[in-house]
């Protein structure tokens, strides 16, 4: 079955100290990752996504995340968190968007993240 | 960048009443369009996949004759919610693939039923 799983729901970290969501998924095909944040209210951001090449990838706002393709993993993470940080992370995985059957994303519970001052 | 417009953003309307959603994209052709719902504090769940010309497939458990989807032209689909009432309120959110990259988000459209 293909799923994601965010296993932490809440998270607290205090300003300037870093973070880590876990994210793991199970996909019958090549995996393209996704991270997205969603603030109160609104709609979904993009943070970053991995499709191919070097594991390691960086997104916005200073996130980055790393696959790890034998532990099924996709931990997003920043070395240092600010207070705008607060909100709630998605963790999504879906099919090669540019192949002729782009399918849905499937998206993890989500994570919600508070900070600390 | 590939973008898709998602109209209105957040809307009220009265229980029995119908409320029609719209996504757009802007700047490439949308082959296929999914629907998700939200509802608060929780994940977003797939509703339904339209292909352009085609009858839109829903998911198991929502109902087609209440969540209506049109998906006439390369460029727009439309939700609608028929007969809403309170249990409908959500954060409906489309997202669209075709000759853009895939899994292009609209803003999200936050229903409230009364």
């Amino acid at each position: 079955a293909q799923s994601v799983t965010q296993p932490d729901i809440h998270i607290t970290v205090s300003e300037g100290a870093s973070l880590e969501l876990r994210c793991n998924y199970s996909y019958g095909a090549t995996p393209y990752l996704f991270w997205y944040v969603q603030s109160p209210g609104q709609g979904l951001q993009l943070l970053l996504k991995y499709f191919s090449g070097d594991t390691l990838v960086q997104g916005i706002k200073g996130f980055e995340a790393e696959f790890k393709r034998s532990q099924s993993s996709f931990n997003l993470r920043k070395p240092s968190v600010h207070w705008s940080d607060a909100a709630e992370y998605f963790c999504a995985v879906g099919g090669d968007p540019y192949g002729g059957s782009q399918g849905n994303l499937i998206f993890g519970k989500g994570t919600k993240l508070s900070v600390k001052p | 960048g590939a973008v898709v417009s998602q109209h209105p953003s957040w809307v009220i309307c009265k229980s029995g009443t119908s409320v029609k959603i719209e996504c757009r994209s802007l700047d490439f052709q949308a082959t296929t369009m999914f629907w998700y719902r939200q509802f608060p504090k929780q994940s977003l769940m797939l509703m339904a996949t339209s292909n352009e010309g085609s009858k839109a497939t829903y998911e198991q458990g929502v109902e087609k004759d209440k969540f209506l989807i049109n998906h006439a032209s390369l460029t727009l689909s439309t939700l609608t919610v028929t007969s809403a009432h309170p249990e409908d309120s959500s954060f409906y959110i489309c997202s669209a693939t075709g000759t853009g990259p895939g899994y292009t988000f609209g803003s999200g459209t936050r229903l409230t039923v009364v």
